[in-house]
């Protein structure tokens, strides 16, 4: 089935430093690439989102880049800062089949020390 | 605007038991989702609904029932449980784009965590 490889795991990095964690999908048809950051004991929040028709999008200290030829997009994030500390997942849209619509990488923990 | 609630927050069940659980969500949205969140196994959707009154199954819908009888609630049944569906559960509602719900932006609920012994 489709599926999203989502690496590195876990991610220690100094305050201050860039982070990059990179996603690679099999669906060639995928159009739609959230991040979500999820933090100890809630529920995932999206913080950037991004579509086939687009090849980068930056929020403030977050970036997400698209390479739809090599089926793979990476989020950045510059000047990390403590509370950036959480899991991260990055996801891609699939259409029909048995799986729904959106499959999700298996997360990665972002660790930033003071 | 709550967003989108969950109740209850935990429950321990006994093998064989059954519950449901609730998920409202308070911005019209058309779309909603069930997910189970397990150790190293990231997301995996469950059922989801279009709009009130249907339901479809994910990729793990085994042992889960649904229903969307009203457009802000979206019930996840268990009805007889087992071990294997100890996991943290999550609601998700998104607003119901043309492009359907694999392009449609999704906010989750807080969660709520299930054991079964």
């Amino acid at each position: 089935g489709e599926n999203v490889e989502q690496h590195p795991s876990t991610l220690s990095v100094q305050e201050g430093d860039s982070a990059v964690i990179k996603c690679t999908y099999s669906d060639s048809a995928s159009n739609y690439f959230p991040w979500y950051k999820q933090e100890l004991g809630k529920g995932p929040q999206l913080i950037i989102d991004i579509r086939s028709n687009v090849g980068e999008k930056k929020d403030q200290r977050i970036a997400v880049t698209l390479n739809k030829t090599a089926k793979h997009f990476s989020l950045h994030i510059t000047e990390t800062q403590p509370e950036d500390s959480a899991v991260y997942f990055c996801a891609a849209s699939f259409r029909g089949g048995s799986q729904g619509n959106l499959i999700f990488g298996k997360g990665t923990k972002l660790s930033v020390k003071p | 605007n709550a967003g989108v609630t969950q109740t209850p927050k935990f429950r321990v069940l006994k093998t064989g038991q059954s519950m449901t659980l609730l998920c409202a969500q308070d911005m019209n949205h058309e779309y909603m989702y069930w997910y189970r969140q397990d150790p190293g196994m990231g997301l995996r959707l469950i059922h989801y609904s279009v709009g009130e009154g249907t339901t479809a199954k994910g990729e793990v819908p085994d042992g889960y029932n649904v229903s969307r009888l009203k457009k802000q609630n979206f019930l996840l049944g268990l009805e007889s449980a087992a071990p294997s569906q100890t996991s943290v559960y999550f609601c998700a509602s998104s607003l119901g784009l043309a492009g359907g719900p694999w392009t449609d932006t999704q906010y989750f609920g807080p969660g709520t965590r299930l054991t079964v012994l």
